[in-house]
Order: structure tokens, then sequence, then C-alpha cells
């Protein structure tokens, strides 16, 4: 399976932003897909994942209110969107895929997304 | 959400030498339905995304070197490189999967 994401994204405060991730391979239907972001010097943090067989998006409490996860079935590609943009939402953006159990055996190149005003 | 802790922060190993990185969980995340711990190991390179190395605990991901090892149950875990190499260096992260996933902050890796 192979992840690839969209490219760097410069915001400002209060924007939103849209990334995307588009996956390729074999046997994509069984996988899960979701988004972890990473900030500097920081471990990663879970955001959202689509289990294969659900049609809504499941999202982490600090998350759900302001990012929303999309997909196209028919191209294979996820989207982020995540809305009122602040400077610790700055940052790399990974798409991750893998077992709906929930590690991650695959990973985007990742997309990082600086908001500064 | 279950918090990860991991110790040491930074830890600096000869080559050749056993490298012992521990993660900690605030709450159990060994399963009474499948009687497996839900825990996984990533290895992190500057500049790269995350590798799995290790998931249920202690079983070693796809083209994971044999010295990579992982033991513990419940909620004390141990990453063990048993020969550390140079392409070792790097930050290590622990991540549960048994509820919401979460990570560890990591343990950056050197050579001594």
């Amino acid at each position: 399976v192979q992840l690839v994401q969209s490219g760097a994204e410069v915001k400002k405060p209060g924007d939103s932003v849209k990334i995307s991730c588009r996956a390729s391979g074999n046997n994509l239907n069984v996988y899960t897909i979701g988004w972890v972001r990473q900030a500097g010097g920081q471990g990663p943090e879970w955001m959202a994942r689509f289990h294969p067989q659900s049609e809504t998006p499941r999202y982490a409490a600090d998350f759900e209110d302001r990012v929303s996860m999309t997909r196209d079935k028919a191209s294979g590609t996820s989207f982020l969107e995540v809305n009122r943009l602040t400077v610790a939402d700055s940052g790399v953006y990974y798409c991750v895929g893998g077992p709906p159990i929930g590690w991650h055996e695959y990973w985007g190149q990742g997309t990082l997304v600086s908001v500064s005003s | 959400d279950i918090v990860l802790t991991q110790s040491p922060d930074s830890l600096a190993v000869s080559l050749g030498e056993r490298a012992t990185l521990n993660c900690k969980s605030g709450r159990t995340v060994l399963s009474s339905a499948n009687y497996k711990n839900h825990l996984a190991w990533y290895q992190q390179k500057p500049g790269q995304p995350p590798k799995l190395l290790i998931f249920w605990a202690s079983t070693r991901a796809s083209g994971v070197p044999e010295r990579f090892s992982g033991s513990g149950s419940a909620t004390d875990f141990t990453l063990t490189i048993s020969s550390l190499q140079p392409e070792d260096v790097a930050t290590y992260y622990c991540q549960q999967y048994y509820s919401t996933p979460t990570f560890g902050p990591g343990t950056k890796l050197q050579i001594k």
C-alpha cells in the first residue's frame, strides 16, 4: 500500500486547510485510513480514521469539533479539513493506513502545515 | 484517553551493546476479549515518517531485523535492541490501540 499526500500549506490563524491522501495498492478495502499529526519535536497525535466498512469517520475528542475527514472511494483519496486554525496546529500531518484493529502499518510522506500571522 | 509515558527521554548506547527502552501505560492495554496487548512500537528517523516495528507488544512487523524485540504486558512494556547498529539511531515511540489511539512522547536513541 502506498499513500501519497498533497503538498505543503501556509495558512493564517482562523483559516481552514484541506489536505489529501491518495491510496494505491492491493486490498485497500480491508484497511483503515486515518490521520496523525506531529508538531515539531513532539510525539505523534492521532486525529481521525475511516474504518473500511463504516460510512462515518471516527475522531479524537480533541479534534472532533473542528476537523472533518471525508473520502472518495472511487479514486481512493481521503481528505482532512481542519477549521479555525491556530499557531498550535502547525506541524506535519501524516496519512496512515493499517488493519482496523489500530496500528499504523503504512504512512504517507507527510504534509507540512504552517500557521503564522 | 490512555496516557503513555516513555523512559528515558534519551539514551546513549555503544555500538554492539543492548538498548532498553520503556513504555508505561496509565491503564491496562491487555484485552480480555483476545488476551492480547494492544501496543505498538515505531522508529522515526529525522525527516521521515514513523516506521512500524512491533505490534501486539511483541510481534515484529515484516522486514524488521531480529535484533528488535518487544516484551511486557498490561501497563509495562519494553523495546529491546540486542546489538545496537549505526542505523538504529532514531526516536522510538510506543502507541496503544486498546482505545482511541495515543502515542508516547518518545525516547531518542543515540550512539555513545
